[in-house]
This record gives structure tokens, sequence and C-alpha cells, in this order.
């Protein structure tokens, strides 16, 4: 069975601040995918990073930083220099190989991180 | 570019009664997801179409909740018999696979909160 943890459920920061969500994931999946969607109060989930279980690299998107450590089944994710139009609550996810017949791999959703950022 | 729409946004609606969702994909998109959220919890998938064809349904899809998705373009989701534990945001996510790229992004519409008293 898989699982995605979030301990962290509500994080406050001033803007400018630098912040880290963690994400802890469990899988027997030797191939798995690792995603982190952010939902803003509109409710519209937006995708922000898949990373796949062979590729540790970590990446960098403007004030995003991402940190995927299989060692210690972990993908946190780092904003720097937060801003008020970061605050959402962020989803960490997690699926195994795609099914042979249908190519899909149910996404496993953490219960997210609702992050506050004020002025 | 319009993104998934999903309609209505609110339903409010009395136990017991049946009720139905549509959503209509970004339009080049042949794969088609629903997925339902509560308070305070990730999203949990509940069924997923290719084109036409649903190929996966979750568990926790009782035998009131039906999902269709007829010319591969819009889907329904109807729930029958509604129960106070059906409340939640039903969530819709559409995806274009690329090839070579295993479970692609997806793309979610702004939900529609159902609300059963």
């Amino acid at each position: 069975a898989q699982k995605v943890t979030q301990a962290q459920t509500e994080i406050s920061v001033v803007e400018k601040e630098d912040v880290t969500l963690d994400c802890v994931y469990e899988t027997r999946d030797t191939t798995y995918y690792l995603f982190w969607y952010k939902q803003p109060p509109s409710g519209e989930l937006v995708f922000l990073i898949r990373r796949n279980s062979f590729d540790e690299q970590n990446e960098i998107s403007g004030r995003y930083s991402w940190n995927f450590q299989k060692s210690t089944s972990s993908f946190n994710f780092t904003i720097t220099a937060s801003q008020v139009v970061d605050s959402a609550v962020y989803f960490c996810a997690l699926s195994g190989p795609p099914g042979m017949n249908s190519g899909y791999s149910t996404l496993t959703f953490g219960k997210g991180t609702m992050l506050l950022v004020s002025p | 570019d319009t993104g998934v729409s999903q309609d209505p946004r609110h339903k409010i609606t009395k136990r017991g009664q049946n009720v139905t969702f549509r959503c209509d994909p970004i339009s080049e998109h042949n794969r088609l997801y629903w997925y339902r959220q509560t308070l305070g919890q990730g999203p949990e998938f509940l069924t997923y179409f290719q084109n036409e064809a649903q190929l996966e349904k979750s568990r926790l899809l009782s035998d009131r909740f039906s999902a269709e998705r007829p010319k591969g373009s819009f889907s329904t989701l109807e729930i029958q018999r509604t129960e106070q534990g059906d409340s939640a945001m039903y969530l819709c996510a559409s995806s274009l696979p690329i090839q070579g790229f295993a479970n692609e992004k997806l793309f979610f519409g702004s939900g529609t909160q159902l609300s059963v008293l």
C-alpha cells in the first residue's frame, strides 16, 4: 500500500521568509512518481512538479526547490523568499508505475499543508 | 486556453435525492479523472476514463455512484440516493499522455461542492 505523510498541518510565515514543506512517503514499488500540487483558495489544484524514482537530482524553479532523498523516503519542498500569493494548501502525492491495461496509476495524496504567508 | 470546467460549483441537496455533476475537460485531453476531497484531506481517486472507456474505479465508489463519458469529451458523475457522508468537493481532472512519460500531470477543475442535508 502507498502512503504519503505531510506532518505539518499548517505553517505561518512572514513574507520573505524561507519555508520548507515536508513530505514522507511509503511504497513497495521500485518505480514510482512523486508530485507536488498547490491548491489556492479558488480550489483548483495546480501541478508544480513530477519526479520519478530514478531521478534523485534536486530541482530548482525560480523560488521553488525540491529535495528528493530516497534514503529517507522524503520529497521536501522549499519556497525561498515567500510571498503572500504563495498562501495555499500544498499537497504531496505518490503514484506507482502505470497499469498495463489502464496506462494509469492512482495518485495517493497526503493530507496537505496549509501555508499562510502574511505581509 | 480554457481549463477544466465543472458545473455546478455548489450543490445543496436533501438526503435521498439524486445529483449529477458535469465536467468538461481541456479539449484535446483524452484522459479524465474524478476525485473526491473532504475537509482537511487530500483528494481521493474515484474513477478514470481514457476516451469513453472507464478503465479504473476505486473501491470507494459505491454502487450509488456512476460515471459516464459518452463521447470521450465531457463526463458526468451521478450519485443516487445521496447520504450525508457524500458531502464533499468533487474534483475533475484531465490530462494528455505524452509519449515517454508515465503518470503525466493532471489539470484540475475548481470542483463541485456537494452538501447533503
